[in-house]
């Protein structure tokens, strides 16, 4: 079945710094999401994003299909920015999760 | 305000003891699902429905039912529950599977 992986597996950044998450998937898609699953284990939708480019906030987010990858951006990070974030495509009728990777921003 | 909804959304039960968690939402959607997620093992499919009537099973089914009566509402029975199935469940729900997802706020469940 299709394999998504998520890198790095964990990061750690200081209040105010950036950072791009990556999500490298093994099989073509049409449909990649980006979650943020906040300390409370809520997940909270962050971009529908299966080709093209996309920016909310300080959050953007690209998916180069024909290279199988997606790439978020989280700018300028804060506090509540903590927590994990999953990239999940579909394959048949699931979305397959990648393990995530685990972001703690510190003020 | 578009949204799907889970209750309750923390449980602690006994072996044996029949539950279910319900699961609403107000988008129209078609497409219903519920995840459950493990450490270790992240989020997989339990079972799905791509209309009214119509379920079928994700990748770990054993151990849950489901039903869809009316397109709104997709509750997931656990008639027997045991400690494995200990664990944080969700619901989501999109007009297809290949459009936009959306996820309740999550039901943690222990069983002891």
């Amino acid at each position: 079945g299709i394999q998504v992986e998520q890198s790095p597996p964990d990061l750690i950044l200081q209040e105010g710094a950036n950072s791009t998450l990556r999500c490298n998937f093994s099989d073509s898609v049409n449909n990649l999401q980006w979650f943020h699953q906040n300390p409370w284990g809520q997940l909270i939708n962050l971009f529908y994003i299966p080709s093209g480019t996309k920016q909310n906030g300080r959050l953007s987010a690209t998916t180069v299909a024909t290279e199988r990858y997606s790439l978020l951006y989280i700018s300028s990070s804060q506090t509540t920015d903590s927590g994990v974030y999953f990239c999940a495509v579909l394959a048949g009728t699931a979305l397959i999760f990648g393990k995530g990777t685990t972001l703690s921003v510190s003020s | 305000e578009a949204q799907v909804t889970q209750n309750p959304r923390y449980l602690i039960t006994v072996t044996g003891k029949k539950l279910t968690v319900t699961c609403s939402q107000n988008m129209n959607h078609e497409y219903m699902s519920w995840y459950r997620q493990d450490p270790g093992l992240g989020l997989r499919q339990i079972y799905y429905s791509m209309n009214v009537e119509v379920t079928d099973k994700g990748d770990v089914p054993e151990g849950y039912k489901v039903s869809r009566k009316e397109k709104r509402n997709f509750p997931l029975i656990l008639e027997s529950p045991s400690p494995n199935q200990t664990s944080l469940y969700f619901c989501a729900s999109s007009p297809q599977p290949s459009y936009e997802q959306y996820f309740g706020p999550g039901t943690r469940l222990t069983v002891t």
